[in-house]
């Protein structure tokens, strides 16, 4: 059972443009919503979280959007930029023993 | 980084050998995770710890143990490595005083053949 369901798998973004990566859940014991960036080679990377007593959340050219009803979270990068090219992961946390549970990635390509 | 280190950063076994996973951490986090990362998968949590000598099993426990004797030390072992578990293993701990923000380590890639 996939708590976390993330897509698209993969999307080509020209620099400039906007990058949309959604994501669903199903436990409504999830309380916190992180996305993490990895890049080959390395451990993934904290981008931004959101609770979901907040609709919307920005960093920089990063913004989280949550729709509690839906049970349905999205990450937005603005002006997309070929140094964004990486693996992005949602994910989720609920319980008292922090445990996150992962979507299973998007890879995102930024082209010149 | 959140001062995680994991050792080894590489390694290649031979099947059926048994394999221990080294994390450490330097900031004293309660905290402690072990997750492996495959393709079409994504993450998936192994065990997690959250105290010394506290532990217990996440999604994708077969064929793992855990041990967390010291606050800074959290070990993964294979018992009788297999090729399934050829994989990408990433530490994590969780940070005091910031919610629920989790950070990862740098992976250990393990082969087994």
């Amino acid at each position: 059972q996939q708590q976390v369901k993330q897509s698209p798998q993969s999307l080509i973004v020209q620099k400039g443009g906007i990058s949309i990566i959604n994501c669903a859940y199903e436990n409504t014991a999830f309380d916190y919503f992180p996305w993490y960036q990895q890049f080959p080679g390395k451990g993934p990377a904290l981008l931004i979280a959101i609770r979901p007593d907040v609709s919307e959340k920005k960093e920089g050219r990063f913004t989280i959007s949550f729709n509690k009803s839906a049970k349905q979270f999205s990450l937005h990068i603005m002006d997309s930029q070929p140094g964004d090219s990486a693996t992005y992961f949602c994910a989720a946390i609920g319980g008292s023993n922090y445990k996150l549970t992962f979507g299973k990635g998007t890879l995102l390509t930024v082209n010149p | 980084d959140a001062g995680i280190t994991q050792s080894p950063r590489h390694k290649v076994t031979e099947t059926g050998t048994p394999v221990t996973l080294r994390c450490h951490q330097t900031e004293n986090h309660r905290y402690m995770y072990w997750y492996r990362q495959d393709p079409g998968h994504g993450l998936r949590l192994i065990h997690y710890s959250y105290g010394v000598k506290d532990t217990d099993k996440g999604e994708v426990s077969d064929g793992y143990s855990v041990s967390r004797s010291k606050t800074e030390d959290f070990l993964l072992t294979l018992e009788s490595a297999t090729s399934s578990q050829t994989s990408v293993y990433f530490c994590a701990i969780r940070t005091r005083g910031s919610g629920n923000t989790i950070y990862f380590g740098e992976g250990s890639w393990l082969t087994v053949v």
